[in-house]
Parts: structure tokens; C-alpha cells; sequence
């Protein structure tokens, strides 16, 4: 069974590009989450999303961060203009219907800003 | 204050011992707590449930004191193949919110 698909694995840009990352949940899971993760801050929860809706996007840095998911198996979440600080590695995690604690993450996207 | 707070870490045991991690959580809104472990540059996986009853799963043990906002891991025997970072979770029922500690690191040496 496929797992959770993130895209790009590694991507290095420069500071003021735009950067996209994709996210193909696993298909009948009804929550799509974001989470980033840094040595200093550990694993941060910036939004998340039940049958396509955000929740809760008070986790989203600033107004520089946007996520969408315009249906049930994809998801992007877009830096722009991406900043050095905003290095670190992305996570998008999926979860079936109803209250579960049990969250299947994708291997994530490690972003790298010059 | 973060929600999850977790022992600092790193945590360096020898085959064989006991190490038991520690976790707080500030939200008593917090209805479900997990286990995650990652290992080093992969994703989390769910390690296990913590109960208020306690539960195990071979050598690891998970426990809930709600009273004190406290969690805690606790692993016997430990093997090589143990060593990871542990995360501890909260999760909140309304909205499906999982919150996620810092982690601890636990090495174990031959």
C-alpha cells in the first residue's frame, strides 16, 4: 500500500524564490497535516486540514507560508519569498476518519534557503 | 511555555538496561497521549498509546497520571535497535490536533 508522498525529498533555493511542496495523502484518510521540523524547535505543527477544510492554521509562521488542499489527495504548502530561516524539513502526515492519535507521516522534504 | 515538554536528553544506556523518559503536558484539554519514535533522518512512527490503566507492549510500558499532567516511557531490557528519538504526543479529540514534544534522544551502546 502506498504511504504518504511528499515531493520534492530535497530542494536547495536561494533567499526570495518561491517554494512549493506537495503532499499525496493516503488514499480514505479524511486529515492532512504540516509539520516542520528543526533541531531547535522540534516537530511544529503549522496547519491542519479535515475533508479538505484548515482547522487550524495558527501553527503557519506568517503570511509568507500558504497551504492549500483543493481535494482529497493532494496538498501544497507554499513559501513565497522563502527566507533562510525558513530551512528545515517539511513533514505532511495523514490520518483516517474520526479522533485517532494515530498519524502516518510521508519522509519528508528537506529545504535548504541560501 | 510549550504544551509538550519532554527530559532534555540525550540518554546514553548500555544493552540491557532500563531508561524510563518523562513527558508534562500544559493543556488538560488533552484527551488522548502517544508514543512516537523517529529514527535518525526518517519520519515519526507511532511507537504506542499511553492509558491512564498503564499498558505494555513487550519491553515498553506506557503510562498516564492525569492528575500531575505526566507521561511517561519506560523501556527494559534495552536493545541496540532502540536507539532513536522518542516523541511524546497530545492529542486533542475536538479537531483532531496533535501536538508533538521535543523529543529525547536515547542511544544504547554495546
Amino acid at each position: 500500500d502506498a504511504g504518504v508522498i511528499q515531493s520534492p525529498r530535497h530542494e536547495v533555493t536561494e533567499m526570495g524564490q518561491e517554494v512549493t511542496l506537495r503532499c499525496k495523502p493516503i488514499s480514505g484518510h479524511n486529515s492532512l497535516f504540516w509539520y516542520r521540523q528543526t533541531m531547535m524547535r522540534g516537530l511544529e505543527l503549522l496547519i491542519y486540514f479535515n475533508n479538505n477544510v484548515p482547522i487550524d492554521d495558527s501553527g503557519m509562521p506568517e503570511d509568507r507560508f500558504s497551504a492549500k488542499m483543493p481535494n482529497a489527495s493532494f496538498s501544497t504548502l507554499k513559501i513565497q519569498p522563502s527566507e533562510p530561516r525558513d530551512s528545515a524539513v517539511y513533514f505532511c502526515a495523514s490520518s483516517p476518519s474520526g479522533p485517532t492519535g494515530e498519524l502516518f507521516f510521508g519522509e519528508g522534504s528537506r529545504l535548504t534557503v541560501l | 511555555r510549550k504544551e509538550v515538554e519532554q527530559d532534555p536528553g540525550p540518554f546514553n544506556v548500555p544493552e540491557g538496561a532500563t531508561v524510563a523518559f518523562n513527558c508534562t503536558y500544559s493543556n488538560s484539554a488533552s484527551q488522548s497521549f502517544f508514543w512516537y519514535r523517529q529514527d535518525c533522518r526518517k519520519e515519526p512512527k507511532l511507537l504506542m498509546s499511553v492509558y491512564s490503566s498503564g499498558n505494555e507492549d513487550g519491553r515498553f510500558t506506557a503510562q498516564l497520571n492525569r492528575a500531575s499532567q505526566y507521561i511517561s516511557l519506560l523501556i527494559r531490557d534495552s536493545k541496540l535497535s532502540d536507539s532513536a528519538t522518542y516523541l511524546c504526543v497530545a492529542f486533542y479529540n475536538q479537531g483532531g490536533k496533535l501536538i508533538f514534544g521535543q523529543g529525547t534522544e536515547l542511544s544504547v551502546k554495546p
